[in-house]
């Protein structure tokens, strides 16, 4: 079974920076895995942040970021805001066959 | 603008049936992969079945392989999930999103329906 493991809470100060990273157990993470970045609110729906890697999408602020880091797909918030405060998941893609999340990162701003 | 509004959950026994609807606006869901996504009360999304563009392949997550059918009316741009056998694990709130397999994109998500299971 593929697990997807990603930090289960993180806390930043605001205008800080924080990465947030998303390792798969089947080995390194490449942009064959097309990583997506999600943030969820409390009672909100998902939305997508990144997609493929290091593509925001037009809504995307400019202060999140995708990249590939040490083997893991990672997402780069740098400037948070308060309003940054949110569940992030992170998606990898199987072959098409199977997608998986990561269990969530609770990213606390204080 | 692009659209998804999910309907169809509501309560029903373990054992029971029911059918999602996932109606889409703004764009031609049948040129895009669909997806369902699900998230368990307090718990995280969980993937659980994708039709890609043109009906060309459709994938099923193991835990609902078997008692899960995905498909699609292209008349009526809209995306449905037929959950059969349905167990309390199933309890969750159901959404479907838009993914531009090609791209590796994921952009556009509905707001969700309940499903729960219980007796």
């Amino acid at each position: 079974q593929t697990v997807v493991t990603q930090e289960p809470s993180l806390t930043v100060s605001p205008g800080g920076t924080v990465t947030l990273t998303c390792a798969s157990s089947t080995g390194a993470v490449t942009s064959g895995y097309y990583p997506n970045w999600f943030q969820q609110k409390p009672g909100q729906a998902p939305r997508s942040l990144i997609y493929s890697t290091d593509n925001r999408h037009s809504w995307t602020p400019a202060r999140f970021s995708g990249s590939l880091l040490g083997g893991k797909a990672a997402l780069t918030l740098s400037g948070v805001q308060p309003e940054d405060e949110a569940e992030y998941y992170c998606l990898l893609n199987y072959g098409g066959a199977q997608l998986v999340f990561g269990g969530g990162t609770q990213l606390t701003v204080l | 603008e692009v659209q998804l509004v999910e309907s169809g959950g509501g309560l029903v026994k373990p054992g029971g049936s029911l059918r999602l609807s996932c109606a889409a606006s703004g764009f031609t869901s049948s040129s895009y992969t669909m997806n369902w996504v699900r998230q368990a009360p307090g718990k995280g999304l969980e993937w659980v079945s994708s039709i890609t563009s043109s009906d060309t392949y459709i994938y099923y997550a193991d835990s609902v392989k078997g008692r899960f059918t995905i498909s699609r009316d292209n008349a009526k741009n809209s995306l449905y999930l037929q959950m059969n056998s349905l167990r309390a694990e199933d309890t969750a709130v159901y959404y479907c999103a838009r993914e531009h397999r090609g791209l590796g994109r994921f952009d556009y998500w509905g707001q969700g329906t309940l499903v729960t299971v219980s007796s």
